[in-house]
C-alpha cells in the first residue's frame, strides 16, 4: 500500500465549477501538506502549503487538511479552463534530516476544466 | 530570474546505452533533488544534494544509476546501461536551504528507452 493515495482522474468538471481534489495517507507521522499543479510537460509547482488540521484559503484555492482522519483536500472555486492540470499532493514528516525536506508525493490527480 | 532548467528535454536512447541527464538548478540554492515520474505515477525520489555534504542516495533503484553535483551547483544523473523501466520524466528541484518546502522545479527530461 502506498503511503498517499490519490484518485488519478481524470477529473472533467464545465468551467465555473466548483472542484474538490483529495488524497488520503497511512502515517500521522506527517505533519506538512502541500499541494503542487503541474501542467502538461511542466514541472511541478507549489500551489498551497499548510501544516495544520483547518482550511487555508488562497483567492480561489482552498486547502484543507484533517488529520485525525488522515485525508487532505484541495478546493477550486470558479473553476477556469488555464486550472486545468494534474494537481499531486505532497507531504512530510518532520524534522526529516536525512534527505532534507524530502517529500511523499501522491500519483496525482488530472484535472480538465472545460469552457 | 532564471529557474532551473535542465538537459535534454527529451531523450531516446536503445537500451543498454548510457545516457547522462543535466540539472541547473537556481543560482544560489543549495539543496538538489532529482525525481522520476512515470506514466500515471507520483514522484519518486532518487537522490538529494545538500552543499558539499554526501548526498543521500537511498532513492537510487539499482546500482546503474548515480549522481553527481559539481562545484555545489549543476548535477548530472547518470544512467548506465538503461532499460526500458527506466523510461520516465526525471525531474530535477532546487531550494534555496535544505530547510525549505518550496521546491523549484524544472521542466523534466522526458526519457525513452527503447
Amino acid at each position: 500500500q502506498k503511503e498517499v493515495e490519490q484518485d488519478p482522474g481524470p477529473l472533467s468538471v464545465p468551467e465555473g465549477a466548483i472542484v474538490s481534489l483529495n488524497c488520503t495517507y497511512s502515517n500521522s507521522a506527517f505533519q506538512y501538506f502541500m499541494w503542487y499543479r503541474q501542467y502538461s510537460r511542466k514541472g511541478p509547482e507549489l500551489l498551497m502549503y499548510t501544516y495544520s488540521s483547518g482550511n487555508k484559503e488562497d483567492g480561489r484555492f482552498t486547502a484543507q487538511v484533517d488529520k485525525s482522519s488522515k485525508y487532505i483536500s484541495l478546493f477550486i472555486r470558479d473553476s477556469q479552463p488555464s486550472d486545468s492540470a494534474t494537481y499531486l499532493c505532497a507531504m512530510r514528516r518532520p524534522g526529516q534530516n536525512n534527505a532534507g525536506n524530502m517529500l511523499t508525493f501522491g500519483g496525482g490527480t488530472r484535472l480538465m476544466v472545460k469552457p | 530570474g532564471a529557474g532551473v532548467s535542465q538537459s535534454p528535454s527529451n531523450k531516446v536512447t536503445e537500451k543498454g546505452k548510457d545516457v547522462e541527464l543535466r540539472c541547473d538548478p537556481i543560482s544560489g540554492h543549495t539543496a538538489l533533488y532529482w525525481y522520476r515520474q512515470s506514466l500515471g505515477q507520483g514522484l519518486e525520489f532518487l537522490i538529494y544534494f545538500q552543499g558539499n555534504s554526501a548526498p543521500d542516495k537511498s532513492g537510487l533503484p539499482s546500482d546503474r544509476f548515480s549522481a553527481e553535483r559539481t562545484g555545489g551547483s549543476v548535477s548530472t544523473l547518470t544512467i548506465q546501461r538503461t532499460q526500458q523501466e527506466d523510461s520516465a520524466v526525471y525531474l530535477c528541484a532546487s531550494t534555496p536551504t535544505s530547510g525549505s518546502d518550496t521546491q523549484y522545479f524544472g521542466p523534466g527530461t522526458r526519457l525513452t528507452v527503447l
